[in-house]
C-alpha cells in the first residue's frame, strides 16, 4: 500500500479556497486516491475519487498530476463547518483491498 | 452515497463482561466489511477484514480471542469485545466497499464503547 504525506494542519478563512497536497510517491498502477472527511465523534465521510487529472463534484474538486506522486484536495469557498479532519488513501479498488489510514490533516476554518 | 449503518452509537459496559457492535450496508451487498479502531485525536486503526462466510483477517497486534468478527450475511457484520477492559474503551468504526459505487468503501457512524 502507497504511503502518503500530508500536512498535520491548516488554517482556513471562510469563504477561501482550500487546498490541501498530499505526497505519494510510490503509488502502483491501479492505485485510486480517495479524500475522506472526519469530524469528531462521527465515521468518515467520502469526498472525491480520483485516478488521473482532474476529478468535481458537488463539494470538492481533486487534482492529479500526470506522474501521479501527489494530489491536491480543493474545498471551494469553505465554511467554519469544514473543519474537519480530511484523509488521503491510496489504493487499489478491490473487493478485499483494505485501506489503511494516514495521520490526515485537521482543518481549521476561522471566521 | 451508500449507506452503512453502525448500532449501537455507544455503549457503556462493565468490566469482565461482553458488548457487540453491529455494522450493517443498508442499500448493497458487502462480502468484505472492515473493522476500525480510533483513539481521541489519533487516526483510524485497521483491526481486521471481515468476510461473509469465512474467518475474518486480523492485523498484526490485534487479539481475534478478544474481538471476536463474525460476517453472518452479506449486510451484516458484527464484531464482540470479549471479556472487556478499560482499555478497550475506545471508537470502533466499520466500513464496507459498494460494487455499484466503483468499489468505494464508506463508513459506519461509529460505536463508542465505555468500558468501566
Amino acid at each position: 500500500l502507497a504511503k502518503t504525506t500530508q500536512p498535520i494542519s491548516m488554517d482556513s478563512y471562510e469563504g477561501q479556497e482550500v487546498n490541501i497536497t498530499c505526497s505519494h510517491n510510490n503509488i502502483a498502477t491501479n492505485d485510486y486516491i480517495t479524500w475522506y472527511q472526519q469530524f469528531p465523534s462521527q465515521g468518515p465521510r467520502f469526498i472525491i475519487q480520483g485516478y488521473k487529472t482532474k476529478v468535481t463534484n458537488e463539494v470538492a474538486s481533486l487534482f492529479i498530476p500526470a506522474d501521479r506522486k501527489s494530489s491536491t484536495l480543493s474545498l471551494p469557498r469553505v465554511s467554519l463547518s469544514d473543519t474537519a479532519v480530511y484523509y488521503c488513501l491510496v489504493g487499489p479498488r478491490g473487493v478485499d483491498d483494505k485501506i489503511i489510514f494516514g495521520k490526515g490533516t485537521r482543518l481549521h476554518i476561522l471566521p | 452515497g451508500a449507506v452503512v449503518s453502525q448500532h449501537p452509537s455507544w455503549v457503556i459496559c462493565k468490566s469482565g463482561t461482553s458488548v457487540k457492535i453491529e455494522c450493517r450496508s443498508l442499500d448493497f451487498q458487502a462480502t468484505t466489511m472492515f473493522w476500525y479502531r480510533q483513539f481521541p485525536k489519533q487516526s483510524l486503526m485497521l483491526m481486521a477484514t471481515s468476510n461473509e462466510g469465512s474467518k475474518a483477517t486480523y492485523e498484526q497486534g490485534v487479539e481475534k480471542d478478544k474481538f471476536l468478527i463474525n460476517h453472518a450475511s452479506l449486510t451484516l457484520s458484527t464484531l464482540t469485545v470479549t471479556s472487556a477492559h478499560p482499555e478497550d474503551s475506545s471508537f470502533y468504526i466499520c466500513s464496507a466497499r459498494d460494487y455499484g459505487a466503483g468499489n468505494t468503501i464508506y463508513f459506519g457512524e461509529g460505536s463508542w464503547l465505555t468500558v468501566v
